[in-house]
């Protein structure tokens, strides 16, 4: 069965800090990887995914991960945090059924 | 183009009563899911439609969840009886046949008092 951990549930970093958000999978084959942010009292947006080909992607809002299969892990980076950014995110994967597994969420504060 | 919309945005009941949350997916978008989130928890899926049918509902809590889709256009989730348990965030997404991405609606915070 398909898995998803987000081991930090809050992390809080300085405006202009780099960021790292840490997703493991556990899957038998390789599977649709995925990030969502949700802002306060806003849905969930889908910052980038990945499915294939290059395992570094790029999403919105300055955002890329990269999919390492020896690790089972794809960590969302930023360079540069903006005070924007304080949402709470979710990394999924789904197979090729398409049904999708959410881990529980990293909460996201930016410090002035 | 109108994303996935859902309605109420907000509901507040009382343990025993009846609500049914509504989503409307993007249009063509021939696959619908529902999805769960219970405070602090993951989200956690609930069913999936393909046009009108289920084509997966294991994630259904229990027979007091009821969820349609007539016509495979919007669709609606019933609660009836509510329990406190069923507290939380409901969220419903659409996806394109053959496209991998399913696009998702802000949700309905539902609070069972």
């Amino acid at each position: 069965a398909q898995s998803v951990t987000q081991p930090d549930i809050h992390i809080t970093v300085s405006e202009g800090a780099s960021l790292e958000l840490r997703c493991n999978y556990s899957y038998g084959a390789t599977p649709y990887l995925f990030w969502y942010v949700q802002s306060p009292g806003q849905g969930l947006q889908l910052l980038l995914k990945y499915f294939s080909g290059d395992t570094l992607v790029q999403g919105i809002k300055g955002f890329e991960a990269e999919f390492k299969r020896s690790q089972s892990s794809f960590n969302l980076r930023k360079p540069s945090v903006h005070w924007s950014d304080a949402a709470e995110y979710f990394c999924a994967v789904a197979n090729t059924r398409n049904d999708m597994r959410f881990g529980a969420g990293t909460r996201l504060t930016v410090k002035p | 183009e109108a994303g996935v919309t859902q309605f109420p945005s907000h509901s507040v009941i009382e343990k025993g009563q009846t609500v049914t949350l509504r989503c409307d997916p993007i249009s063509g978008h021939d696959n619908l899911y529902w999805y769960r989130r219970v405070m602090g928890k993951e989200i956690k899926f609930l069913l999936h439609f393909v046009k009108e049918s289920k084509q997966d509902e294991s994630g259904m809590p229990n027979n007091r969840f009821l969820a349609e889709r007539t016509g495979g256009t919007y669709s609606t989730l019933k609660v009836q009886p509510a329990e406190l348990e069923d507290s939380g965030v409901y969220f419903c997404a659409s996806r394109q046949q053959g496209q991998e991405t399913q696009y998702f609606g802000p949700g309905t915070r539902l609070l069972v008092l």
